[in-house]
């Protein structure tokens, strides 16, 4: 079973649509995370969830919202999205706490393209 | 904000070459992270590092933590065509839940 999982692995939208990303780790993990991967540009936090809490959104567009039904599910839904908006979505976990540091795995990712 | 200098952008070997890239920061890292990212896939875990001064191997790979927390590096041993790719280095300093600031990646092509 693969640690971390993500669906759809390849997403077309027009501006107008709604869609919805859906990430589930396996690992027994804490913590989950949405990342944005643009062409020549580091990854970028979205959001992170602590427990099914959102403890961090990093500034993002109100056209993505999250949601986080159980440690095990991490959604991003999407609405109105902009071409600019197209990239790599990833989703990463982690154990949440650990002082000596704190692993964060991968999924695949998502790859949107917004027409 | 925390940002990460990873060089060198891109690399062009031969196969059996040694590799060698790092990252520098102005900031603090209590750990640092090696990841390797394949085309379409998403970033998988090298090596991690947790002490400064840290020096960790997995297979041909090796990996150190600075001693000013500020730098890490990555070292490729007698390089083969699957280790083809894009390489990021990540340092993170919260715990918790837990940030990672990301270097720019680096993108390794090997010739046979």
């Amino acid at each position: 079973e693969t640690g971390v999982t993500q669906t759809p692995r390849h997403l077309v939208m027009g501006m107008t649509n709604k869609k919805s990303l859906k990430c589930e780790q396996h690992l027994g993990h804490n913590a989950m995370y949405w990342y944005k991967q643009s062409a020549k540009k580091p990854l970028e936090l979205m959001f992170v969830y602590s427990l099914e809490e959102r403890v961090e959104n990093n500034s993002v567009p109100s056209r993505f919202s999250p949601e986080c039904p159980n440690s095990s599910h991490l959604f991003l839904h999407l609405h109105t999205l902009q071409p600019e908006d197209s990239a790599l979505y990833l989703c990463a976990s982690s154990i949440g706490e650990r002082p000596a540091g704190d692993t964060q795995y991968f999924g695949p990712g998502t790859r949107l393209t917004v027409l | 904000g925390q940002q990460l200098n990873q060089s060198p952008q891109s690399m062009f070997i031969q196969e059996g070459e040694d590799v060698s890239m790092n990252c520098t920061s102005s900031s603090i890292f209590n750990t640092w992270l090696w990841y390797k990212q394949d085309p379409g896939e998403g970033p998988v875990l090298l090596i991690a590092l947790y002490k400064a001064g840290e020096l960790t191997s997995n297979g041909r790979l090796t990996a150190q933590f600075g001693i000013t927390r500020k730098d890490s590096f990555l070292n490729i041993s007698a390089s083969i065509p699957s280790d083809v790719g894009i390489y990021f280095c990540a340092g993170q300093r919260i715990q918790g839940a837990q940030k990672l600031v990301f270097g720019q990646g680096t993108r390794l092509t090997i010739n046979p």
